[in-house]
């Protein structure tokens, strides 16, 4: 079990440009989540993904935000036409509920620093 | 919508001291809470996972009480060391699918 991994960390971009990040949950989560975080602020929620379905989606993820996960294992999350206040943390977590003892204990990657120029 | 706030914003304490970390949220109707750990330029490290039906959870130096009623928890570190200097966010699961945080409390633990 290596934990959640992302990628890239950290992204320079300038303004305009297509960016994606790409999230690899711990293995047997089915669950996995994307947040957002700026500085001074807690992380705001993005997206939630229970196995391949994406079953929710926070009015922060603008038409230019989509997301996926193939298949239910690793997502991305691609930003189309960035702007300058799209730099933040882009962080990715997983977790699974009740079988197997699982508690629901949410688990997050080292994020993905964006800043675009 | 869950509005988590957690007090102090920022604290700074000598090593050794024996600390505690507020989090109060409005909706007491939650399945768990969650405290993590953040250190600069990182990602959440999780600290403590309290389940709705218990009252604490320790963990080494660690201590982390929940009174759903009222809709608080409160996160106590013994013997505070300088390698406990992090941002704290608690965040309440409700039964929405996506936890939520607050803006945390800034820790600086000095020699």
């Amino acid at each position: 079990d290596t934990g959640v991994s992302q990628n890239p960390r950290h992204k320079i971009t300038k303004r305009g440009q297509n960016v994606t990040f790409r999230c690899d949950p711990i293995s047997e989560h089915n669950r996995l989540y994307w947040y957002r975080q700026t500085l001074g602020q807690g992380p705001e929620f993005l997206t939630y993904f229970q196995n391949e379905a994406q079953l929710e989606k926070s009015r922060l993820l603008s038409d230019r935000f989509s997301a996926e996960r193939p298949k239910g294992s690793f997502s991305t999350l691609e930003i189309q036409r960035t702007e300058q206040g799209d730099s933040a943390m882009y962080l990715c977590a997983s977790n699974s509920y009740g079988t197997g003892g699982n508690t629901g204990e949410l688990f997050f990657g080292e994020g993905s620093r964006l800043t675009v120029l | 919508k869950q509005e988590v706030t957690q007090i102090p914003a920022a604290l700074s304490v000598p090593e050794g001291e024996n600390l505690v970390l507020n989090c109060s949220f409005t909706d007491s109707a939650i399945y768990n809470l969650q405290w993590f750990r953040q250190d600069p330029g990182k990602g959440l490290t999780s600290l403590l996972l309290i389940q709705s039906s218990q009252r604490e959870q320790t963990s080494g130096r660690l201590n982390a009480s929940l009174d759903k009623s009222s809709g608080r928890s409160t996160l106590y570190i013994a013997a505070s060391q300088p390698g406990d200097s992090a941002t704290y966010l608690c965040a309440p699961k409700d039964s929405g699918y996506a936890l939520n945080f607050g803006k945390g409390t800034s820790l600086l633990v000095t020699p």
